[in-house]
């Protein structure tokens, strides 16, 4: 199994400052056959599903606002929520999609 | 665009068996797609189950396996997820999804509880 590992827990960043959330997985998750990597980012807040943000690991889903941007290839991965605004204290999940699928722990960004 | 929607029992009986479907809109499950199950236990989070291909393929999470089934009717363009014995611990928020580009379900709650 690829197992997804998520840093920090845990992050309390000021309103309209950067947020950087780290994910590395145990082996690349780079797809061969269209040389992107199957690495997705959700958002949770509570009492509602997962919302997906990023896909192929820089794809921004459609409607989801450009200061959130993802970045990194192989094993390490990275998004970037580039001026926090209070609507995206959340929960923020890895996913690997490269065999089976695979999460991270999340992430739990608070205003500080 | 592609739509999934989860649908079956909100309560299940400790030992019984938790049936669920999903049913998939805007697409076709016989795309060349993969189509998974993942849960998230109340304040946990998000583990994946099962994955299937239209073809009939399937993979299990190794921790699930022995109480897994998932199976696909591309007649009603919908997959459905069967987990056995089920305790306490089964209880979750449960999701359907096509894997790759992702797509999922609104979720459906399942409490084990008798």
């Amino acid at each position: 199994d690829i197992v997804m590992t998520q840093s920090p827990d845990s992050l309390a960043v000021s309103l309209g400052e950067r947020a950087t959330i780290n994910c590395k997985s145990s082996q690349s998750v780079l797809y061969s056959s269209n040389n992107k990597n199957c690495l997705a980012w959700y958002q949770q807040k509570p009492g509602q599903p997962p919302k997906l943000l990023i896909y192929w690991a820089s794809t921004r889903e459609s409607g989801v606002p450009d200061r959130f941007s993802g970045s990194g290839s192989g094993t390490d991965f990275t998004l970037t929520i580039s001026s926090l605004q209070a609507e995206d204290v959340a929960v923020y999940y890895c996913q690997q999609y490269y065999r089976t699928l695979t999460f991270g722990g999340g992430t739990k960004v608070e205003i500080k | 665009q592609v739509q999934l929607q989860e649908s079956g029992p909100g309560l299940v009986k400790p030992s019984g068996t938790l049936s669920l479907t999903c049913a998939v809109s805007g697409g076709s499950l016989s795309s060349d797609y993969w189509w998974s199950w993942i849960r998230q236990p109340p304040g946990r989070g998000l583990e994946w189950i099962a994955e299937i291909h239209h073809g009939g393929s399937t993979n299990y999470n190794s921790s699930l396996k022995s109480r897994v089934t998932i199976s696909v009717d591309k007649s009603k363009n919908q997959f459905s997820l069967n987990l056995t014995s089920v305790t306490a611990a089964d209880t979750a928020v449960y999701y359907c999804a096509r894997n790759a580009p992702p797509v999922w379900g609104k979720g459906t709650t399942v409490t084990v509880s008798s």
